[in-house]
């Protein structure tokens, strides 16, 4: 069964600083990987996505991301972080080996962005 | 161009009724999902419906049930409803169940058991 592990269930960073979310994922065969927000009372926005292909992907909000195989992960990363980034970050993967369509969620990590 | 809307917004009821929640998928899409986020968890799948045919389900009990309708709207009922089952209720649609298909999220239900 695949997995998705999320290190980190809190980060905190000073405005303009350099975002690092951590992703893992545990799957038999390489996944689709996403990363989606979740500001507070809303539903969930897709920032990125792997499918196949180059390993960096741009998300949307200067996020990115980049799948390594070698390590099984899919860290979200952002240059400058703005205020207005504060919001549930989660990371999910799509087995098509097994058919499963439907997303398996990590935990999620709350970014906290510091004045 | 309207999204994924889901009614009602907040509900809450007491443990052993039954509730219905509602979806009304993104302009275009014809695939429906269905999740269940916890507090302070990532939301776990319940189920999608696809041509008005439950397709694929997640763990989740007998006692979740869905159904699709032909505008592809779907509901969600909960039946003996637990203390457990307190939880923010996401639809997401899509178009076509494929998993390249970006899944549109709506913006949920709360429900609250008492």
């Amino acid at each position: 069964a695949q997995s998705v592990t999320q290190l980190g269930s809190h980060v905190s960073v000073s405005e303009g600083a350099l975002v690092l979310l951590r992703c893992n994922y545990s799957s038999s065969v390489p996944p689709y990987l996403f990363w989606y927000v979740q500001y507070p009372n809303q539903g969930l926005q897709l920032l990125l996505k792997y499918t196949t292909g180059a390993t960096l992907v741009k998300g949307i909000n200067g996020f990115e991301a980049e799948f390594k195989k070698s390590e099984t992960s899919f860290h979200l990363t952002k240059p400058s972080a703005h205020m207005s980034d504060a919001a549930e970050y989660f990371c999910a993967v799509s087995d098509l080996d097994t058919g499963r369509r439907a997303l398996t969620f990590g935990s999620g990590t709350r970014l906290q962005v510091q004045p | 161009d309207a999204g994924v809307t889901q009614s009602p917004t907040h509900l809450i009821k007491t443990r052993g009724q039954q509730v219905t929640l509602r979806c009304s998928p993104k302009s275009g899409h014809d695939t429906v999902s269905w999740y269940q986020q916890a507090l302070g968890q990532g939301p776990q799948f319940i189920f999608q419906y696809y041509e008005e045919e439950e397709r694929q389900r997640g763990n989740f009990p007998d006692r979740f049930s869905g159904h699709q309708f032909p505008n592809y709207s779907s509901e969600l009922n909960v039946n003996a409803l637990l203390l457990g089952d307190s939880a923010l209720y996401l639809c997401a649609s899509s178009d076509g169940t494929g998993a390249l298909r970006p899944q549109h999220f709506g913006d949920g239900t709360r429900l609250s058991i008492l």
